[in-house]
């Protein structure tokens, strides 16, 4: 069964830092990828993905995150972070795009804490 | 609807009984998700429901819980006998998918805010 990681289960940095958080998964089969970012008090919501094309992909907010297929990760970087990026972030991925649908499996998430 | 809707917000109950959830995905959306979220747990799968096919149930933690999604639409996940380990966040999540190619749009879950279950 196909699996994801993140590394670290909770981040407390100062504004203007810069944040990266890992995730692996297992699957060595062809993947979408994905980052939701739950803000305190709101629904869970996407903050980049990656189906193919360009490893590279940039978000909303000024994320973004590198697939590196050899290394079955999908980092998310931002370079410098602000108090408002104070929330959980979640790595996913599910297999096959173009199959009939398959569950997204999530990473048991990040909470970052950006201190003003 | 413009969101996932899912009701009712809060619950508690008592050891015991039964709870259902309700679920309202987006119009037109075929694809439609549970998962729970407990402290320290980040996101756990239930079951996924696409189209006319059959659901994906390999995330059920026991016989006590099931869901069914009547008319392609509404969804409703039941728990039998409720316990107190049951307490969590229960998430619904609906996406629109395409067959054969791959779409900006595909795959791109949609949050509910959630039904927070208190088992007491």
């Amino acid at each position: 069964a196909q699996s994801v990681s993140q590394h670290n289960h909770h981040v407390i940095l100062s504004e203007a830092a810069s944040l990266e958080l890992g995730c692996n998964y297992s699957y060595g089969g062809t993947v979408n990828l994905f980052w939701y970012v739950q803000y305190p008090g709101q629904h869970l919501q996407l903050l980049l993905k990656y189906f193919s094309g360009d490893p590279l992909v940039k978000g909303i907010k000024g994320f973004e995150a590198e697939f590196i297929k050899s290394k079955f990760s999908f980092n998310l970087r931002k370079p410098s972070v602000q108090w408002s990026d104070t929330a959980e972030y979640f790595c996913a991925v599910n297999r096959t795009p173009g199959a009939a649908g398959n569950k997204l499996t999530f990473g048991g998430g990040t909470r970052v804490l950006v201190k003003p | 609807g413009a969101g996932v809707s899912q009701s009712p917000s809060n619950k508690v109950t008592e050891k015991g009984k039964d709870v259902e959830l309700r679920c309202d995905p987006i119009s037109g959306h075929t694809a439609l998700y549970w998962y729970r979220q407990s402290l320290g747990q980040g996101l756990e799968f239930l079951i996924y429901f696409q189209g006319n096919s059959a659901p994906d149930k390999s995330g059920l933690p026991s016989d006590r819980f099931s869901a069914e999604r009547t008319g392609g639409s509404v969804s409703t996940l039941t728990i039998q006998r409720t316990q107190q380990e049951d307490s969590a966040v229960y998430l619904c999540a609906s996406s629109s998918l395409y067959r054969g190619f791959q779409s900006s749009g595909a795959n791109v879950l949609t949050f509910g805010a959630g039904s927070r279950l208190t088992v007491l």
